[in-house]
Parts: structure tokens; sequence; C-alpha cells
């Protein structure tokens, strides 16, 4: 079976750092990857998505990720954080074979300093 | 366009008593999943349904838990009787239908039970 690893549970940024969060998952095949933001009280919003084709994707919010087959990692960056990126960001795993379902990560938790 | 809709927001039960959440999808998404959330984790699929019929109901507590999407549009998810364990945000998404690919979901805000 699929698994998706957020090895950080807590990442604390100051206002204006860069940020990585990290995503490694364990399939044979290439899957559909997504990261997702959660912000208190609130649902997932889809940050991003990788199908096929360029290995660096862009985002939302300025936020971008690249996939690195080799590594089996999809690791999301934002070059510059504001405050308002504070929130829980998850990681999913989707195979065609699979009719769609989403297997997520356990989830990075972002604290931003100002 | 409207999001996914779900409702109630909050409820707040005690353990062995019975509760039911309400989903409304983007209006044309054929795939409608219902997810739970336990505090500190990823969301973890109960079911989807495609349409009318399910899908994949693999994870779903089926002593406890039923779900059900009449005339393939809203669906409802029902608790009974729940426990202590079943505190969770329960979340619902709907994505548009497919025989291929993976399509992207789209998630509501969430119901949060608290079960004493």
């Amino acid at each position: 079976a699929q698994s998706v690893t957020q090895p950080d549970i807590h990442i604390t940024v100051s206002e204006g750092a860069s940020l990585e969060l990290r995503c490694n998952y364990s399939y044979g095949a290439t899957p559909y990857l997504f990261w997702y933001v959660q912000s208190p009280g609130q649902g997932l919003q889809l940050l991003l998505k990788y199908f096929s084709g360029d290995t660096l994707v862009q985002g939302i919010k300025g936020f971008e990720a690249e996939f690195k087959r080799s590594q089996s990692s999809f690791n999301l960056r934002k070059p510059s954080v504001h405050w308002s990126d504070a929130a829980e960001y998850f990681c999913a795993v989707g195979l065609n074979n699979a009719g769609n379902m989403l297997t997520f990560g356990g989830g990075t938790r972002l604290m931003v300093k100002p | 366009e409207a999001g996914v809709a779900q409702s109630p927001r909050y409820k707040i039960i005690e353990k062995r008593q019975s509760v039911a959440f309400w989903c409304n999808p983007i209006s044309g998404h054929a795939t409608l999943y219902w997810y739970q959330q336990i505090l500190g984790q990823g969301p973890k699929l109960l079911i989807q349904f495609q349409n009318n019929g399910v899908v994949d109901d693999s994870q779903l507590p089926k002593d406890r838990f039923s779900a059900e999407r009449l005339k393939g549009v809203d669906s409802t998810l029902k608790i009974q009787p729940a426990k202590l364990e079943d505190s969770a945000v329960y979340l619902c998404a709907s994505s548009q239908g497919g025989s291929s690919g993976v399509r992207e979901q789209y998630f509501g805000p969430g119901t949060r039970l608290t079960v004493t």
C-alpha cells in the first residue's frame, strides 16, 4: 500500500525567510502528487499538483514544489514566507488505478515568527 | 461557483448518541468523498461515491458508520452509536467524475465532532 511521510511535524521560520517542507512517498509507479494547506477551522485548499511533465510546478500564493523521482520526494518551497502562511500543510498522493483515492501525509504545522 | 457546503460546522454529543452530517458538493461533481481527520493527523478516506454508487468504503467502520448519497447529489454521513474515538473533523470533498486519471478534490470546511 502506498504511504506518504512528512518528516517534520512542526516547523518555525521567521517572516521573510525561505521555507521547505518535505514530503516522501512510497510507491512503485509515479503517483499524482498534491500539496494542500489547511488554516485553523477551515477545509483543505489545493496549493499545487503534479501529474506529469515539468518536475518543478508552480502553485498559488507563491509556492512551488519539485518532484524528484530518484528520491521519491515532492518538497514544497517558498522563497519568502509571510505571516499569513502560518497553517498546516498536507502532502497527498493519488494513483491512477485507485479510483481517485488520495492518501495524505500526517501534515506539517508551520509557525511564522515576526 | 459555490464551494462544497457542510453542516453543521460543530457538534457536541455524548457517547452512544447518534449524529448526522450533511454535505452538498460542487454542482456537477460526480464524485463525493467523506474523510475523517483526527487531531494532529492527515485526513483519512472513509467512503467515496461516484454519482449515487459506492466506489470504496473499505475504511468505513460499518458497524457504526453509514453514508448515503441519494440522487447522486448531496450526501449524509451518520454515526450510531458514537464512541469517544470518533471525535474528529469530518471533511467532505468532491471532484469531477471520470474513468481515468486523478482529479483535484475540493474540500468543504468540515464538521468538528466532539464526543464526550
